[in-house]
This record gives structure tokens, sequence and C-alpha cells, in this order.
């Protein structure tokens, strides 16, 4: 049971560049999120999966895209990377039963942008 | 104005003090309240969920809620170098869903 996986790790963009990041949860979770988070401004949410199907738009969803593949999969996509997109990016999960309402993170991305 | 605000830190602490750490907020909507920690180069986890006002103790640490000042505060009874890490006050008006977050507040327990 791995709970909330990301890849990779680590990565170094230019300007200009485009990625994806992936995360994957093996908690048979319905909800996913995708943060990020810089100093002194705590986690963001950039964009959010309620089920598989659908996505909306968090706080600060300019320059991105998501794509909820299936239940257990959702991606985050920078078209061309910026700068202002370095972060640590977090993806979560969120249990729908009153007693599992813990958000449970990734381990992160951390991105760099030149 | 951030919809919720933190004390930024960093704080510093001996050992076996008692850390208070505080939120404020603005929208009077959120009703569940939670505080994460978060270890450097770590995903956050949840350590403390309270529902609406009041106390909740678990172990050295309680959460209270005051939703009339719309404050809350997390404390730690008898800090050890091991709380040493980053916590982060999260809130949601509706349960589960669109959590937002504090920018966290960096405590070091010192030995």
């Amino acid at each position: 049971n791995a709970g909330v996986t990301q890849t990779p790790k680590f990565q170094v963009l230019k300007t200009g560049q485009s990625m994806t990041l992936q995360c994957a949860q093996d908690m048979n979770h319905n909800s996913m999120y995708w943060y990020r988070q810089d100093p002194g401004m705590g986690l963001r949410l950039i964009y959010y999966s309620a089920s598989e199907g659908t996505t909306d738009k968090g706080e600060v969803p300019n320059g991105y895209n998501v794509s909820r593949l299936n239940k257990r999969e959702f991606s985050l996509r920078l078209e061309s990377a910026a700068p202002s997109q370095t972060s640590v990016y977090f993806c979560a999960t969120t249990g729908t039963s009153y007693d599992d309402y813990e958000q449970y993170f990734g381990p992160g991305t951390r991105l760099t942008v030149t | 104005q951030k919809e919720v605000e933190q004390d930024p830190g960093p704080l510093s602490v001996p050992e076996g003090a008692i850390v208070s750490l505080n939120c404020t907020y603005s929208n009077s909507a959120f009703q569940y309240f939670m505080w994460y920690r978060q270890y450097s180069r770590k995903g956050p986890e949840l350590l403390m969920y309270t529902y609406s006002s009041g106390n909740k103790e678990d172990g050295r640490f309680t959460a209270q809620v005051d939703k009339s000042s719309k404050y809350i505060s997390l404390f730690i009874r008898d800090s050890q170098p091991s709380d040493s890490a980053t916590y982060l006050c999260a809130m949601s008006e509706v349960y589960g869903q669109n959590f937002v977050f504090g920018p966290g507040t960096r405590l070091s327990v010192l030995p």
C-alpha cells in the first residue's frame, strides 16, 4: 500500500518547455488535488477532481492543465513552463466517508524553471 | 487580506517548553479545522482535526477553535526536538473539500 505516489521527484526545465507531473493513489479515494507550495505562501490549490471524469479550477490554475485519467491517476501538465512556476508540487487525495476526511499528501515534486 | 493568516515564525523554543501556534481567518463559513505537520522535504501529514468550536486533545497536542473570534490554536506540551517542523493550519466550509491552508509556522525545538 504505497498511498500517494508522485513522479518525478525533481525536475529542471527551461522556459517554454512542457512536462507532465504524475500522481497515483491506491486508497480508492474519489477526490484528488494538485497544490503548489511556495515560501511564505503556504499550499495553494491549482486544480482538483471530485471524482473520475470531473475537474475544477482552484485558486491558481493559470498555466496548468489536468487530466483525471481514471480513479487512481491525476496528472498536472505545464504546457509552456515559466520561471514563476518554480515551486514544490504536491498531489493529495481525500476520502469521502466521515471517518476518512484526512487529506493524504504525496512526497512532492520539486520543479525549477530556468 | 489573506483568507487564512498564520504567525510566520520561525519559532525557536527549548526542549520541554509549551508551544502555541495560531491562525486567524476571515471566512465565517469555515466549519472544519485541521493542523498539519510538515517535515523538511516531505508532504504534510494530519495532526489534529476539529469540527466547529471547542477543544480537542491528543497526547501532547491540543487544538482549540474559537469561531466567534475566528481564531484557532495548536498547543504542544513538553515539546521535543522531533517536533521541529513546519505547522500548517487548514480549514474548509464543506466536509472533506476545498481546504484553505495557512502559510505555515516553522518551529525548532532545541535540545
